[in-house]
């Protein structure tokens, strides 16, 4: 079964500096990887998704991803956060072939100082 | 389409209540998926469906908890009888699947069970 870890439960960054969400997955063979943003009272939105090609992959709102078979990771990363970036993300997978459960990692909250 | 929708927002019920949370996937989605989160567990799979039909219930305690799709454009999550360790942020989820396709979730029930 897949499982994904984010080994970050806060992160603080200020306004205006660049952001690294971790984000590790265990998996067997090639997932399907995803990034998801929950603002407070919210639904769950996807920011991007990887499934193939190229590993660097662009989403919404100015983020980006990287897959790194080798390490296991789909870090996401954001070259400027703004005030409006804070909210809870999380890293899923979602498993190819077979059954589809998509397993989500625990969060992690984005705080953002002025 | 209006996406996922999710009712009621809020319910705050007595313990031994029965609770009935509903949703409505976005039109053509074959998959729909019930999620529970806690602040101490994260997001958990509860149930999902394939074309109306439960593929996987292992997530949702079977003694208090049914879940039912009697058509394509309706799901239902009952709890019965509630308890005060049901409280949660419940989320439908619904995708065109299989794996290779995002899950769009609906905003969410807050249950409180006093």
């Amino acid at each position: 079964a897949q499982s994904v870890t984010q080994p970050d439960i806060h992160i603080t960054v200020s306004e205006g500096a660049s952001l690294e969400l971790r984000c590790n997955y265990s998996y067997g063979a090639t997932p399907y990887l995803f990034w998801y943003v929950q603002s407070p009272g919210q639904g769950l939105q996807l920011l991007l998704k990887y499934f193939s090609g190229d590993t660097l992959v662009q989403g919404i709102k100015g983020f980006e991803a990287e897959f790194k078979r080798s390490q296991s990771s789909f870090n996401l990363r954001k070259p400027s956060v703004h005030w409006s970036d804070a909210a809870e993300y999380f890293c899923a997978v979602g498993a190819q072939g077979g059954s589809y459960i998509p397993t989500f990692g625990r969060g992690t909250s984005l705080i953002v100082h002025p | 389409d209006a996406g996922v929708i999710q009712s009621p927002r809020h319910e705050v019920t007595e313990m031994g209540q029965e609770v009935t949370l509903r949703c409505k996937p976005i039109s053509g989605h074959d998959y729909l998926f019930w999620y529970r989160q806690t602040m101490m567990q994260g997001l958990e799979l509860l149930v999902y469906f394939n074309n109306k039909a439960v593929m996987d219930d292992s997530g949702m305690p079977k003694d208090r908890f049914s879940a039912k799709m009697p058509n394509a454009s309706f799901s239902t999550l009952k709890i019965q009888p509630s308890e005060p360790r049901d409280s949660a942020v419940y989320f439908c989820a619904s995708s065109l699947g299989p794996s290779n396709t995002e899950a769009f979730f609906g905003q969410g029930t807050r249950l409180t069970v006093v």
